[in-house]
């Protein structure tokens, strides 16, 4: 079975406080995504990553910058946080596809992030 | 990006079918649409994945018209245990690109 852990369940974070969210698989997958998910809105994409280095901005990606240096690890940082930015986290992981093609996601359990 | 639009919630008794469609307008030639499961804090669970017509496997089928503008998700004698958020997720992959769209999920209470 695919693991994929993030680094807290929840997590409470002062305003203009830098943020790392990390996110871990155990699967060799190329593809990793942040997302964050708020009450109406469902699920937007942050960042994808779909190699080492390589990443690629989502829907919402302002506010908000990835690391990817390690295969089974893609970080989420909130350079410096804003109450807006209070969420919940979900990290995502895909095995590789040729282009053109779909996938199916494994997802971490969320981080519940509160910026106060 | 293809817009998807789905019912806020729906309510069902246990046994009951329950069919949750998706609209998605502007769906591109090569996206596909997945459906996924969220139970409360955890995260999306994959369901089921289909191109066009009709897909089927132990737990749903998946029902895509021609004109590839809907999509319905059905649930056989659903049970207390499938009350969760169903999310219809239209995209493709493009190998160095994701392109994605999470609808805003349909929220199914399942009671005796």
């Amino acid at each position: 079975d695919v693991k994929v852990t993030q680094s807290s369940r929840y997590l409470v974070k002062r305003t203009g406080e830098k943020v790392f969210l990390e996110c871990v698989q155990d699967m060799d997958h190329e593809n990793m995504f942040w997302y964050r998910q708020d009450p109406g809105l469902g699920l937007r994409l942050i960042y994808f990553s779909y190699d080492v280095k390589m990443k690629e901005k989502g829907d919402i990606p302002e506010g908000y910058s990835v690391s990817r240096e390690k295969k089974e690890r893609f970080s989420l940082i909130l350079e410096s946080a804003s109450t807006n930015q209070t969420s919940m986290y979900l990290c995502a992981t895909a095995p590789f596809l040729l282009a053109g093609g779909s996938y199916e996601q494994y997802f971490g359990p969320g981080t519940r992030l509160t910026v106060t | 990006l293809a817009k998807t639009t789905q019912p806020i919630s729906m309510d069902s008794y246990e046994g009951q079918e329950v069919n949750i469609t998706c609209s998605h307008n502007n769906i591109a030639t090569n996206d596909y649409i997945t459906w996924y499961q969220q139970f409360p804090s955890q995260g999306p669970r994959f369901i089921i994945q289909g191109y066009k017509t009709k897909v089927k496997n132990e737990v749903a089928s998946l029902f895509i018209p021609a004109d590839r503008k809907s999509s319905t998700l059905s649930l056989p004698r659903v049970s207390l245990s499938d009350t969760a958020v169903y999310y219809c997720l239209v995209g493709r992959y493009t190998g160095t690109a994701s392109k994605l769209t999470f609808g805003t999920g349909t929220r199914l209470q399942v009671t005796l």
